[in-house]
C-alpha cells in the first residue's frame, strides 16, 4: 500500500524563488520523512518531523506537518540550480519501518 | 558521515544468469533494505531484513530473490536467474532501531540484464 503522495508531479521555477512541495498521506504516523533523489542517483534523506512537531527546520529546508489533515509540505527557500533533483515524502509502516514512496515532485531549478 | 556502499557501481549480466549484489550498512543500524527502481519509476520496497532473519518482503521479492548478511557487515541480494524485467536501480539502506531514524541510502547498483 502507498502512503506519501507529493504533488505537484513537477515544478519548474528560477533560481533564488522558493519551492514548495506538499504530501497527502493516509493513515496515522509516528514520523514523516522526506528525500531527495539526484538523477540516477541514490535517496539521501533530508529532514524527519515526528507526529507531536508542527514545523522543523533544517538550513534552507522547512518542513511542516498537519495530522489533522493527513499532510505535510516541504519548502526551499532561496532556491539553487543545485536544488535540482526529484523529492519524495515517505513514512515508516509497521513494526519494520518499511517506508513507501510516492512518485515524488520533479523540481527543476533555472538558472 | 557514516555511509551505505554498494558494489559494484554497475553490473551488466545475460539473462538466466545469476547476481549478487553487495551493500555495507552502517555498522550500528540494525534494520537493512533493498529497494529497486526501474528507469523512470518510483522506488519499490523489495525486502526488509532484521536479527538475521527477513521481516517483511513484497510479491516483487519471489523465490527468484535472496539476502543474506554472511559475515556480519555484507548484506547481499542475490537474483537467481536474471530475467530482461530485472533491469533496476537497485538500493540497500539502513536505518537504526526506531521511529526517530531516518534510512541512509547506498548510491545503488545499475543492473541491465541483457
Amino acid at each position: 500500500s502507498q502512503q506519501g503522495e507529493e504533488d505537484p508531479q513537477a515544478l519548474s521555477i528560477q533560481e533564488g524563488e522558493n519551492a514548495t512541495m506538499n504530501c497527502s498521506y493516509k493513515t496515522s504516523i509516528n514520523n514523516l520523512q522526506w528525500y531527495r533523489q539526484n538523477s540516477g542517483r541514490g535517496l539521501v534523506h533530508l529532514i524527519l518531523i515526528r507526529s507531536n512537531e508542527r514545523e522543523k527546520h533544517s538550513g534552507r529546508l522547512r518542513v511542516t506537518l498537519d495530522t489533522s489533515k493527513k499532510s505535510s509540505s516541504l519548502l526551499i527557500t532561496a532556491s539553487r540550480a543545485a536544488d535540482t533533483a526529484s523529492y519524495f515524502c515517505a513514512t515508516p509502516l509497521g513494526s519494520n519501518y518499511k517506508l513507501t514512496f510516492g512518485k515524488g515532485t520533479l523540481l527543476t531549478v533555472n538558472p | 558521515e557514516p555511509e551505505v556502499t554498494q558494489t559494484p557501481s554497475h553490473q551488466v549480466t545475460q539473462m538466466g544468469q545469476e547476481v549478487i549484489l553487495r551493500c555495507v550498512p552502517i555498522s550500528n543500524h540494525l534494520y537493512f533494505y533493498w529497494y529497486r527502481q526501474i528507469l523512470g519509476q518510483k522506488v519499490e520496497f523489495l525486502v526488509s531484513f532484521y536479527n538475521n532473519e527477513i521481516s517483511e518482503k513484497s510479491e516483487i521479492f519471489d523465490d527468484q530473490f535472496s539476502v543474506e548478511r554472511p559475515d556480519g557487515s555484507n548484506f547481499t541480494l542475490k537474483i537467481r536467474s536474471t530475467k530482461l524485467e530485472d533491469s533496476a536501480m537497485y538500493f540497500c539502506a539502513s536505518s537504526g532501531l526506531g521511529a526517530n531514524y531516518g534510512y541512509t541510502f547506498g548510491s545503488g547498483t545499475r543492473l541491465t540484464v541483457v
